[in-house]
């Protein structure tokens, strides 16, 4: 596709389920990032994929966190028995090289 | 591990002003560093990027930005503002072109008309 594809745009949850994001990056991006952006507040690193190479998890917050990414397509987050503290954009983002990344529209999560 | 520290949380500026905002990393070797910009209702987007070069690197939209090694920071300029550059700003760093990017706390600027 032409840019980043995230879906879904808006999600509406109750505490305790669990969702699963998804990001389509720019066709042929060997990079992958996964980021959390409070309101008002910046970017948080979550994870990052590189090509073949085990991904960097270091932001992940805790262990309900979870992303897979087949190859170097789709990616998916998923958040298990999700809390308040949840509800943020989720922002994925694909790099070609040289670290310019390009980023999707963001998942709005709303957990009430 | 790199850090990045933006100490401008909200910048409000008339317009025709000059603009500063200041950026910091924390990382002793060699790093790669960015600002990204954010209007309003829009996906964050590439404003200018250092890797190598020239310390002083210029972007889109007749911004420019300085990296200073021994001060550890990478300013975005600007000498006159629109009221379109109304957005929000975010300095990043990477140590290398394989590593994660790590963002700033993000700057909001508000041009008055």
């Amino acid at each position: 596709g032409a840019g980043v594809s995230q879906s879904p745009s808006n999600k509406v949850t109750e505490k305790g389920k669990d969702v699963e994001l998804r990001c389509d990056p720019i066709s042929g991006h060997t990079a992958l990032y996964w980021y959390r952006q409070r309101l008002g507040q910046g970017l948080e690193f979550l994870i990052y994929f590189q090509g073949n190479s085990a991904p960097d998890k270091s932001g992940l917050p805790s262990d309900r966190f979870s992303a897979e990414r087949t190859g170097e397509s789709v990616s998916t987050l998923t958040i298990q028995r999700t809390q308040q503290e949840d509800s943020a954009v989720y922002l994925c983002a694909s790099s070609l090289d040289r670290g310019e990344l390009f980023f999707g529209e963001g998942s709005r999560l709303t957990v009430l | 591990a790199q850090s990045v520290s933006q100490h401008n949380h909200h910048v409000i500026l008339s317009e025709a002003a000059s603009l500063e905002l200041g950026c910091n990393y924390s990382y002793g070797g060699t790093v790669n560093l960015f600002w990204y910009v954010q209007y309003p209702g829009q996906h964050l987007q590439l404003l200018l990027k250092y890797f190598s070069g020239d310390p002083l690197v210029k972007g889109i939209k007749g911004f420019e930005a300085e990296f200073i090694k021994s001060k550890f920071s990478f300013n975005l300029r600007k000498p006159s503002v629109q009221w379109s550059d109304t957005a929000e700003y975010f300095c990043a760093v990477t140590i290398s072109s394989a590593s994660k990017i790590i963002f700033g706390s993000g700057t909001r600027l508000s041009i008055r008309p």
